[in-house]
């Protein structure tokens, strides 16, 4: 399809891990993303994984890249109140000229103290 | 630097009224966005533009307009306003378009209502 979709949804309690499931559709995206959105607020860029890496692990984020199933996933270790906000995952469409990044529809995680 | 900031941050219009949204980055960013945030829809792209005097349609520019006269400001133009443009409109900026350089500034939204 067209969209880059994900769950709407997730609530974890406070100490868990919590997993956030991306299925993207451009298999040449070269970059993908993940972003956070706090309430109130824009979003701001959490993390990204060039498209021939498997995994990429940042202090308590770990991504994982399967291109054959095209599906991204976010891991948030110990999960904290403060990463209760939306998760939106992004890929790169296109090739040459302008390639466009494209958002999914957004996970809201809910950390319940 | 301040980043990308916008205003107004909330706004009522009626039905066929019109306004500007602005947009200001002071990062130099050749690259700027213009998206709408509805609930469970993710962001959609409305305009975008690759530099001062050149901008684009996105997946969703229909009843909305656009200009880039310099580089800093991307003003979105609402002529006549409709109950379906009631959203969430964030501008963004990036220094390029691929890559790690194709990260997104966001601003702080305006929440934009149509009665």
């Amino acid at each position: 399809g067209e969209d880059v979709e994900q769950s709407l949804f997730l609530s974890v309690r406070e100490g868990d891990s919590s997993v956030i499931n991306c299925t993207y559709t451009d298999s040449s995206s070269t970059y993908l993303y993940w972003y956070k959105q706090e309430p109130g607020a824009g979003l701001q860029l959490l993390t990204y994984i060039f498209s021939n890496m498997d995994m990429k692990q940042d202090q308590r984020l770990t991504v994982l890249l399967n291109k054959k199933d095209k599906h991204l996933s976010l891991r948030i270790a110990d999960t904290q109140t403060g990463d209760s906000a939306i998760y939106f995952c992004a890929e790169i469409r296109g090739s040459g000229g302008y390639q466009k990044v494209t958002f999914g529809t957004g996970t809201k995680l809910q950390v319940i103290p | 630097n301040a980043g990308v900031t916008q205003t107004p941050k909330f706004r009522i219009l009626k039905i066929g009224q019109s306004m500007t949204l602005q947009c200001t980055q002071d990062m130099n960013h050749n690259y700027m966005y213009w998206y709408r945030q509805d609930p469970g829809m993710g962001l959609k792209l409305i305009y975008y533009s690759v530099g001062a005097g050149i901008t684009d349609k996105g997946e969703v520019p229909n009843g909305y307009n656009v200009s880039r006269s310099t580089t800093e400001d991307f003003p979105l133009r609402l002529e006549l306003a409709a109950p379906s443009q009631t959203s969430v409109y964030f501008c963004a900026s990036s220094y390029s378009w691929s890559g790690r350089d194709n990260e997104q500034f966001f601003g702080p939204g305006t929440r934009l209502t149509v009665l």
